[in-house]
Protein backbone atom coordinates (compact mmCIF):
# COMPACT_ATOMS: atom_id res chain seq x y z
CA UNK A 1 0.00 0.00 0.00
CA UNK A 2 1.24 3.47 -0.75
CA UNK A 3 2.30 5.20 2.16
CA UNK A 4 1.83 8.61 0.63
CA UNK A 5 -0.71 9.40 -2.10
CA UNK A 6 -1.26 12.34 -4.09
CA UNK A 7 -4.21 11.97 -6.10
CA UNK A 8 -3.96 14.79 -8.54
CA UNK A 9 -1.65 14.60 -11.00
CA UNK A 10 -2.02 17.20 -12.69
CA UNK A 11 -3.64 20.68 -11.87
CA UNK A 12 -4.81 24.19 -13.06
CA UNK A 13 -4.97 27.50 -10.91
CA UNK A 14 -5.19 31.04 -12.61
CA UNK A 15 -2.67 33.59 -11.59
CA UNK A 16 -4.01 35.70 -8.23
CA UNK A 17 -5.94 32.44 -6.64
CA UNK A 18 -5.12 29.99 -4.11
CA UNK A 19 -4.93 26.83 -4.97
CA UNK A 20 -4.98 22.97 -2.73
CA UNK A 21 -2.55 20.34 -3.55
CA UNK A 22 -3.81 16.98 -1.82
CA UNK A 23 -2.02 14.52 0.14
CA UNK A 24 -3.16 11.76 2.18
CA UNK A 25 -0.32 9.31 3.89
CA UNK A 26 -0.28 6.06 6.11
CA UNK A 27 1.60 5.43 8.84
CA UNK A 28 0.96 3.64 12.70
CA UNK A 29 3.87 5.67 13.80
CA UNK A 30 2.83 8.04 16.45
CA UNK A 31 5.20 10.52 15.96
CA UNK A 32 6.38 11.52 12.31
CA UNK A 33 7.11 14.50 10.17
CA UNK A 34 5.68 15.73 6.63
CA UNK A 35 7.18 17.78 4.26
CA UNK A 36 6.44 19.50 0.38
CA UNK A 37 8.71 19.85 -1.67
CA UNK A 38 8.68 21.93 -5.42
CA UNK A 39 10.25 20.57 -8.31
CA UNK A 40 10.61 23.63 -11.26
CA UNK A 41 11.08 22.49 -14.65
CA UNK A 42 15.49 23.15 -14.22
CA UNK A 43 14.98 20.06 -11.82
CA UNK A 44 15.99 20.99 -8.41
CA UNK A 45 14.19 19.83 -5.28
CA UNK A 46 13.29 23.28 -3.23
CA UNK A 47 11.69 22.28 0.58
CA UNK A 48 8.55 24.50 0.90
CA UNK A 49 7.20 23.67 4.10
CA UNK A 50 7.54 21.40 7.31
CA UNK A 51 4.63 19.51 9.82
CA UNK A 52 5.29 17.85 12.65
CA UNK A 53 2.88 15.18 14.23
CA UNK A 54 2.78 16.29 17.18
CA UNK A 55 2.84 20.38 16.15
CA UNK A 56 -0.86 21.23 17.18
CA UNK A 57 -0.72 24.29 14.53
CA UNK A 58 -0.63 24.14 10.70
CA UNK A 59 2.47 25.24 9.54
CA UNK A 60 2.99 28.19 7.71
CA UNK A 61 5.72 29.72 4.91
CA UNK A 62 4.91 33.03 3.45
CA UNK A 63 2.49 32.46 0.88
CA UNK A 64 2.92 28.32 1.50
CA UNK A 65 0.40 26.53 4.31
CA UNK A 66 -0.06 23.20 5.20
CA UNK A 67 -3.42 22.00 6.57
CA UNK A 68 -2.56 19.18 8.86
CA UNK A 69 -5.87 16.97 9.60
CA UNK A 70 -4.19 14.34 11.86
CA UNK A 71 -7.63 12.28 12.05
CA UNK A 72 -8.06 12.32 8.59
CA UNK A 73 -4.27 11.80 7.67
CA UNK A 74 -4.07 13.73 5.74
CA UNK A 75 -1.86 17.19 4.85
CA UNK A 76 -2.73 19.43 1.94
CA UNK A 77 -0.50 22.32 0.31
CA UNK A 78 -2.08 25.60 0.05
CA UNK A 79 -0.63 28.12 -2.00
CA UNK A 80 -2.42 31.67 -1.84
CA UNK A 81 -2.29 34.37 -4.62
CA UNK A 82 -0.33 32.18 -6.95
CA UNK A 83 2.33 33.49 -9.30
CA UNK A 84 3.31 32.47 -13.29
CA UNK A 85 6.81 31.00 -10.83
CA UNK A 86 4.47 28.60 -8.74
CA UNK A 87 4.17 26.44 -11.82
CA UNK A 88 5.87 22.96 -11.10
CA UNK A 89 6.12 19.89 -9.67
CA UNK A 90 5.01 19.22 -6.01
CA UNK A 91 5.80 16.13 -3.65
CA UNK A 92 4.35 15.48 -0.76
CA UNK A 93 6.85 13.23 1.56
CA UNK A 94 6.97 12.08 4.92
CA UNK A 95 9.40 10.81 7.46
CA UNK A 96 8.85 8.12 9.83
CA UNK A 97 9.74 7.96 13.31
CA UNK A 98 11.26 11.25 15.13
CA UNK A 99 14.34 10.41 17.45
CA UNK A 100 16.16 7.57 17.08
CA UNK A 101 13.00 4.98 15.92
CA UNK A 102 13.70 4.42 12.51
CA UNK A 103 16.37 5.17 9.78
CA UNK A 104 14.01 8.28 9.13
CA UNK A 105 13.82 7.86 5.64
CA UNK A 106 12.25 10.33 3.31
CA UNK A 107 9.39 8.71 1.20
CA UNK A 108 7.94 10.33 -1.02
CA UNK A 109 4.06 10.97 -2.89
CA UNK A 110 4.22 10.38 -6.89
CA UNK A 111 3.87 13.91 -7.12
CA UNK A 112 1.03 17.22 -8.70
CA UNK A 113 2.07 19.19 -11.94
CA UNK A 114 0.70 22.59 -11.26
CA UNK A 115 -0.20 25.37 -13.65
CA UNK A 116 -0.46 28.38 -13.62
CA UNK A 117 -2.48 30.41 -16.11
CA UNK A 118 -1.88 33.96 -16.64
CA UNK B 1 27.89 27.54 0.86
CA UNK B 2 25.90 25.03 2.12
CA UNK B 3 25.46 22.32 -0.57
CA UNK B 4 25.14 18.94 -2.20
CA UNK B 5 27.11 18.77 -4.95
CA UNK B 6 26.56 15.66 -8.04
CA UNK B 7 28.53 14.98 -11.32
CA UNK B 8 27.87 14.97 -13.83
CA UNK B 9 24.68 16.87 -14.56
CA UNK B 10 23.97 14.99 -17.32
CA UNK B 11 25.59 11.90 -18.32
CA UNK B 12 24.87 9.00 -21.65
CA UNK B 13 26.27 5.86 -21.68
CA UNK B 14 25.72 2.32 -23.34
CA UNK B 15 24.74 -0.53 -21.68
CA UNK B 16 27.09 -2.56 -19.85
CA UNK B 17 30.12 0.47 -19.00
CA UNK B 18 30.41 0.83 -15.14
CA UNK B 19 30.06 4.20 -14.18
CA UNK B 20 29.96 6.44 -10.97
CA UNK B 21 27.84 9.34 -9.90
CA UNK B 22 29.25 11.38 -7.48
CA UNK B 23 27.99 13.17 -4.41
CA UNK B 24 29.66 15.08 -1.84
CA UNK B 25 28.49 17.96 0.91
CA UNK B 26 29.95 20.25 2.58
CA UNK B 27 28.07 20.23 6.15
CA UNK B 28 29.06 17.42 8.03
CA UNK B 29 25.70 15.84 7.54
CA UNK B 30 26.06 12.46 8.69
CA UNK B 31 22.98 10.98 7.04
CA UNK B 32 23.06 11.08 3.15
CA UNK B 33 20.77 9.35 0.29
CA UNK B 34 20.40 8.31 -3.01
CA UNK B 35 17.15 8.61 -5.24
CA UNK B 36 15.55 7.65 -8.34
CA UNK B 37 12.88 10.01 -9.94
CA UNK B 38 10.82 8.44 -12.89
CA UNK B 39 7.60 9.92 -14.38
CA UNK B 40 4.57 9.02 -12.51
CA UNK B 41 6.36 7.31 -10.00
CA UNK B 42 7.72 10.34 -7.94
CA UNK B 43 10.75 10.02 -6.38
CA UNK B 44 11.99 6.14 -4.96
CA UNK B 45 15.42 5.28 -2.55
CA UNK B 46 18.04 3.65 -3.81
CA UNK B 47 20.42 3.46 -0.84
CA UNK B 48 20.98 5.36 2.08
CA UNK B 49 23.92 6.08 4.82
CA UNK B 50 23.88 6.92 8.48
CA UNK B 51 27.25 7.70 8.89
CA UNK B 52 30.38 6.43 7.66
CA UNK B 53 30.58 2.93 7.05
CA UNK B 54 27.26 1.97 7.48
CA UNK B 55 24.73 2.07 4.34
CA UNK B 56 21.70 0.06 3.93
CA UNK B 57 19.05 -0.65 0.93
CA UNK B 58 16.36 1.49 -0.01
CA UNK B 59 13.26 0.64 -2.01
CA UNK B 60 15.13 -0.28 -5.04
CA UNK B 61 18.75 -0.74 -5.00
CA UNK B 62 19.21 -3.60 -7.27
CA UNK B 63 21.81 -2.88 -10.02
CA UNK B 64 22.98 -0.51 -7.78
CA UNK B 65 25.91 0.16 -5.48
CA UNK B 66 27.15 2.40 -2.80
CA UNK B 67 30.21 3.62 -0.55
CA UNK B 68 30.54 6.12 2.30
CA UNK B 69 33.98 5.47 3.41
CA UNK B 70 34.16 9.45 4.09
CA UNK B 71 31.61 11.72 5.53
CA UNK B 72 31.36 14.16 3.32
CA UNK B 73 31.23 11.73 -0.11
CA UNK B 74 28.37 8.91 -1.25
CA UNK B 75 29.06 7.99 -4.83
CA UNK B 76 26.50 5.82 -6.65
CA UNK B 77 27.79 2.98 -8.58
CA UNK B 78 26.51 1.38 -11.43
CA UNK B 79 28.23 -1.63 -12.31
CA UNK B 80 26.71 -2.92 -15.39
CA UNK B 81 24.19 0.09 -16.26
CA UNK B 82 20.80 -1.67 -18.16
CA UNK B 83 18.45 0.94 -19.93
CA UNK B 84 15.79 0.55 -17.06
CA UNK B 85 17.92 2.45 -14.89
CA UNK B 86 17.87 5.63 -17.70
CA UNK B 87 16.36 8.05 -14.72
CA UNK B 88 16.97 11.01 -12.63
CA UNK B 89 19.21 10.54 -9.85
CA UNK B 90 19.07 12.74 -6.98
CA UNK B 91 21.60 13.02 -4.13
CA UNK B 92 20.67 14.25 -0.53
CA UNK B 93 21.88 14.62 3.00
CA UNK B 94 21.01 15.74 6.49
CA UNK B 95 22.35 16.26 10.02
CA UNK B 96 21.17 13.45 11.66
CA UNK B 97 18.15 11.59 12.87
CA UNK B 98 16.08 14.94 13.70
CA UNK B 99 13.80 16.07 11.66
CA UNK B 100 15.15 18.25 9.80
CA UNK B 101 14.71 18.80 5.63
CA UNK B 102 16.79 17.05 3.70
CA UNK B 103 19.43 19.05 1.53
CA UNK B 104 18.94 17.72 -2.48
CA UNK B 105 21.57 18.14 -5.00
CA UNK B 106 20.61 19.31 -8.58
CA UNK B 107 20.18 16.02 -10.00
CA UNK B 108 21.87 13.78 -12.44
CA UNK B 109 20.12 12.42 -15.65
CA UNK B 110 20.98 9.17 -16.79
CA UNK B 111 19.95 8.02 -20.30
CA UNK B 112 21.19 3.91 -21.22
CA UNK B 113 21.48 3.48 -24.79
Amino acid sequence: AQKITQTQPGMFVQEKEAVTLDCTYDTSDQSYGLFWYKQPSSGEMIFLIYQGSYDEQNATEGRYSLNFQKARKSANLVISASQLGDSAMYFCAMREGQDGGSQGNLIFGKGTKLSVKP
Amino acid sequence: EAQVTQNPRYLITVTGKKLTVTCSQNMNHEYMSWYRQDPGLGLRQIYYSMNVEVTDKGDVPEGYKVSRKEKRNFPLILESPSPNQTSLYFCASRPGRGIEKLFFGSGTQLSVL
